[in-house]
């Protein structure tokens, strides 16, 4: 069963603008990481955020973390083309299994 | 530095047959799990290897095994196959231990297609 729930399952948004993607999930975690993929390839590793942090920033990405809420935040500022794919939040307890949502499909119209 | 690899990149196979696909970690890394993503679904956990033993297993069936070697590479093998076995199969690899960041590297994956 999947832990994560992303939200929304598409979306759909003009180049240039920012991109905002939410996880859920049900249980503690150890850390949360978001994952891109094209076209049913393989998966590309975009940033880990550990439980005990709150924001995490790599280059256009911005993830935040809220562990009360057992939630998580993904921003893409100033979109691309190339930025269009499917986003996937995976929750883990250490270097164990990760656990996936059923991601979000992000368009970026030009 | 190379990174995960798989093969093959895309497999026919048809009910009842046996499947093995195979992966080879990033350099330097020691744990290889397989994950397996049904089209518009997200990756579930098949097993995890660390030191050529199944360290953790997901809730799959015992028609999927694996096996890790000495080189660290590993492979799943799928018996007795059913339609529902099609999907991308996902090969991730990490570093256990205490230089562990916790990430997971995926490969580009194996199309299954059973019929």
């Amino acid at each position: 069963s999947q832990q994560g729930e992303e939200d929304p399952q598409a979306l759909s948004i003009q180049e240039g603008e920012n991109a905002t993607m939410n996880c859920s999930y049900k249980t503690s975690i150890n850390n949360l990481q978001w994952y891109r993929q094209n076209s049913g390839r393989g998966l590309v590793h975009l940033i880990l955020i550990r439980s005990n942090e709150r924001e995490k920033h790599s280059g256009r990405l911005r993830v935040t973390l809220d562990t009360s809420k057992k939630s998580s935040s993904l921003l893409i500022t100033a979109s691309r083309a190339a930025d269009t794919a499917s986003y996937f939040c995976a929750t883990s307890q250490g270097a164990q299994k990760l656990v996936f949502g059923q991601g979000t499909r992000l368009t970026i119209n030009p | 530095d190379a990174g995960v690899t798989q093969s093959p990149t895309h497999l026919i196979k048809t009910r009842g047959q046996q499947v093995t696909l195979r992966c080879s970690p990033k350099s330097g890394h020691d744990t290889v799990s397989w994950y397996q993503q049904a089209l518009g679904q997200g990756p579930q956990f098949i097993f995890q290897y660390y030191e050529e033993e199944e360290r953790q297993r997901g809730n799959f069936p015992d028609r999927f095994s694996g096996h890790q070697f000495p080189n660290y590479s590993s492979e799943l093998n799928v018996n007795a196959l059913l339609l529902g076995d099609s999907a991308l199969y996902l090969c991730a690899s990490s570093l256990a231990g205490f230089l562990s960041t916790d990430t997971q590297y995926f490969g580009p994956g194996t199309r299954l297609t059973v019929l």
